[in-house]
């Protein structure tokens, strides 16, 4: 069965600290992909990445970057030199591929505050 | 930009109410989908639809029962609302399924308290 585990409940850092959240997720596909959204407070869900199980490449984007490693079943986001804007519920996400089903199973979310 | 609209940002309701919660999604989109947020647990599917008058159960349906009659409007009917149904209840859509699957599309969600 599929699972996501994030196993960060809460974090609390100040500005401009690094930060990174942990995801690590379990399947028995071989195809698959791996999502994070960010819940800000106003509660609306937004997409950040999306990745597939066979493009392993660490992916940046600005302040925020992605490592997916398969050998540990992980894909990790850290938030360089994070904002206070930063603050919000974030969620690790898998959908296993195949079969019409875009069904996705989501960790339980990791609540990351940045402080001034 | 995509939107999703629901509702009701907040509601109250007593224990053996019938409940409606709709959700609209302006982008023509097949699939939509309702979700609940708990603290704790994260987000859990409750029902999903991939078309018109086409549903299929999620993870927790009990309880729940969905309606789409039209393609742009995905409602969550709580036949007679319990106090464990009290919730964050986030609706969601997407276009139809391809490989690689397009990403969901979220509402604001509807704060649902049952006393």
């Amino acid at each position: 069965a599929q699972k996501v585990t994030q196993a960060q409940t809460e974090i609390s850092v100040v500005e401009k600290e690094d930060v990174t959240l942990d995801c690590v997720y379990e399947t028995r596909d071989t195809t698959y992909y791996l999502f994070w959204y960010k819940q800000p407070p106003s509660g609306e869900l937004v997409f950040l990445i999306r990745r597939n199980s066979f493009d392993e490449q660490n992916e940046i984007s600005g302040r925020y970057s992605w490592n997916f490693q398969k050998s540990t079943s992980s894909f990790n986001f850290t938030i360089t030199a994070s904002q206070v804007v930063d603050s919000a519920v974030y969620f690790c996400a898998l959908s296993e591929a195949g079969g019409g089903s875009e069904k996705l199973v989501f960790g339980k979310g990791t609540k990351l505050t940045v402080n001034p | 930009d995509v939107k999703v609209t629901q509702s009701s940002r907040y509601l109250v309701k007593r224990t053996g109410e019938k409940v409606f919660l709709e959700c609209v999604q302006d982008m023509d989109h097949e699939n939509m989908f309702w979700y609940r947020q708990d603290p704790g647990l994260g987000l859990r599917l409750i029902y999903f639809s991939y078309d018109v008058k086409m549903k299929e159960k999620g993870d927790i349906p009990e309880g729940y029962s969905v309606s789409r009659e039209k393609k742009e409007r995905f409602s969550l009917i709580l036949e007679s609302a319990s106090t464990n149904q009290t919730s964050m209840y986030l609706c969601a859509s997407s276009p139809p399924w391809t490989d690689p699957p397009y990403e969901q599309y979220f509402g604001p969600g509807t704060r649902l308290t049952v006393t």
